[in-house]
């Protein structure tokens, strides 16, 4: 079956660091692939999506990039914000499908201090 | 409209009410979809409309009832609730491979 594996949390930083967190995946066929975020008390917002091999998905600094030989898509961002704390979800939506489950990594909470 | 709108945001109700969770999108997608959420966890998928036909149930127990009357509205009927099933209830809607759109869900509380 399909699955992600997200590296576990929290990770705390301060602001402007650099922020990494790891996503791999194990699904048959070609997934697409999706990073969404939560912020305290809200819904999900899809923050980047790939969805073939090679893709760079960007949005508001972040930046994932879809590499089948690895399996993996890690989330990066160059400088946090403290505005940037949320709870962060990789996610992966099988292919030939119009619709169908998203399945979801874990989740990392990450913290930004000032 | 790029946004699913769920109403209410939050609910409290005891173990023997009857209570309905509303969902509505206007970004023509065809697929709609329940998901549950408990507290520092992802969301498990409840239920699947595809067309306005339920597409996938996910072993839900009947206490939770799902409809779905025209292509922008998606409802949950909820009887008999647990606190266990205290939790954050979204709604998201998609079409083809473009990623899901969530609402901002109903925080429900079952006393």
């Amino acid at each position: 079956g399909n699955s992600v594996t997200q590296m576990e949390g929290p990770v705390t930083l301060s602001e402007e660091a650099f922020l990494t967190i790891n996503c791999t995946y194990t699904a048959t066929g070609y997934p697409s692939l999706f990073w969404y975020v939560q912020y305290p008390g809200e819904g999900l917002q899809l923050l980047l999506k790939a969805t073939k091999a090679d893709d760079k998905g960007s949005n508001k600094g972040f930046e994932a990039t879809y590499r089948k030989e690895t399996t993996s898509f890690h989330l990066e961002k160059g400088s946090v914000q403290v505005s940037d704390s949320a709870v962060y979800f990789c996610a992966l939506l099988a292919g030939g499908t119009s619709y169908g489950k998203l399945t979801f990594g874990q989740g990392t909470i990450l913290t930004v201090h000032p | 409209d790029t946004e699913v709108t769920q109403t209410p945001k939050h609910l409290v109700m005891g173990m023997t009410n009857k209570k309905s969770l509303k969902c509505e999108q206007h970004m023509g997608h065809r697929a709609m979809y329940w998901y549950k959420q408990k507290a520092k966890k992802p969301p498990e998928l409840m239920f699947v409309y595809s067309y306005e036909k339920l597409s996938i149930n996910e072993s839900v127990p009947s206490r939770f009832s799902p409809e779905c009357p025209n292509s922008s509205l998606l409802n949950l009927h909820l009887h008999a609730l647990q606190p266990e099933d205290s939790a954050l209830y979204l709604c998201a809607s998609s079409q083809d491979h473009e990623g899901y759109t969530f609402g901002s869900g109903t925080r429900l509380t079952v006393v």
